[in-house]
Parts: structure tokens; sequence; C-alpha cells
């Protein structure tokens, strides 16, 4: 599976956009991009997942670059509630095998 | 609905016992999945079963760790013995395992060994 590379900390201002980047060069054509978060004490949470085109669902958007090579998730206004460490994971089809890195904590100011 | 339901959520217990952790996944969904979390080596994949058969069992750290998937409701962890290293958080997911479907976690047993 493509390796990923993300900032390890931001911050985002409550009620504002937070977008947070990923890096993944190394991504061949069948491989997905997923997101997932864990808010501190909980199981990771699945958030989003897309293949080429960008994505949007209740919680966030996906945006993915043309060449595939990264990606940003878009959480449209964030809330205290968004604070965790988000996780963007690549993995071929079929794998179902999910390699966490070390993620982008991500702090929510009030 | 029912997410997966770990249980103990929390176990404290002394260096050589036995230690059993418990999962029940998702109904309906065919992969479950072991993981552990620690400070030092972050979350990763202990073992997965497909149709509670185990496919991959790689990062099982050593002989001393056993999962097993007796029916599609119940899955087992097992360190015997236990040892103070082993202690960290311990999650339980599952999936369906049609396509690409993402994995649902459990809340954790946080394990402690003295």
């Amino acid at each position: 599976d493509a390796k990923t590379t993300q900032p390890p900390s931001m911050d985002c201002a409550e009620g504002r956009a937070a977008n947070l980047p990923c890096n993944h060069s190394t991504i061949s054509g069948n491989e997905y991009v997923y997101w997932y978060r864990q808010i501190h004490s909980q199981g990771p949470q699945y958030i989003i997942h897309g293949l080429k085109n960008n994505e949007t669902n209740e919680m966030a958007s996906l945006i993915i670059t043309e060449d595939r090579k990264s990606s940003t998730l878009i959480l449209p206004h964030a809330t205290l509630r968004d604070t965790a460490v988000y996780y963007c994971i690549v993995t071929g089809f079929g794998n179902e095998k999910l390699t966490f890195g070390t993620g982008t904590r991500l702090t929510i100011i009030p | 609905d029912a997410g997966v339901i770990q249980s103990p959520r929390h176990e404290v217990t002394e260096m050589g016992q036995e230690v059993t952790l418990r999962c029940k996944p998702i109904s309906g969904h065919n992969s479950l999945f072991w993981y552990r979390q620690t400070m030092m080596r972050g979350l990763e994949l202990l073992i997965y079963f497909n149709n509670n058969v185990p496919i991959d069992d790689s990062g099982m750290p050593e002989d001393r760790f056993s999962a097993k998937m007796p029916n599609a409701s119940f899955s087992t962890l097992k360190i015997q013995p236990s040892e103070p290293r082993d202690s960290a958080v311990y999650f339980c997911a599952s999936s369906p395992q049609e396509g690409h479907q993402p994995q649902h976690f459990g809340d954790g047993t946080r394990l402690s060994i003295l």
C-alpha cells in the first residue's frame, strides 16, 4: 500500500473550514484514499473515502488532485467536537487491511 | 443499531495471568479485525477474519497471543501469559466484506498489566 504523509498538527478556529492535507505520491491506480478520525479515548471513526473523484457526505468533503498524488479532507464548519487525530490511509481494492500512520492532530480553537 | 461491542472496557491484572478480550461485531458484517494501540507504536492491526476464518495474523506479536472467532457474532483475543509490555488499548472492528466498506470500531479495551 502507498505511504501517506500528513502534518503532525493543525489548529482551526471554530466555525471555519478545516482543510487537512495528505500526500500519497506513490499511490497506484487501484488504490483508494480513506480518512478516519479518532477522538480522545474512542475507537477510530470512518469519515469518507474516494478513488479519483471528489466525494462529499454529511461529515466532510474529500478533494483528490487530478494526478491523485495528494488529497484534502475538508470539514466545512468545524466545531469543538471535531478535535481529534485524523488519519489518511491508502489501500488497494480488495485489501481490507488498514495501515494507520501518525495522523494529524486537529485542534479546534473556540 | 448496536455498534461493535467490546468487553471488558478496562482490565487490570498482574503479569503472568491469562487475559481474554471479547468482541461482538455488527450483525451482518463478515470481516472482523483486532488492533492494538500504544503511544510508541500507534495503531497496529494484529489479525483479521473473513467469515470466521483467520486471513492474516502477521501482526500478532508472538505466540502468547491468540485469537478465535467461533461464530459470526463473537471473537476473542487471548494473551497467555500476559506481560507488562502488553499494556495497551485493544480495538475490535468489523465491516461488510463486499467491496470497499468502512470498518466500524468498538470503544476498545484498556489493558494494564502490572
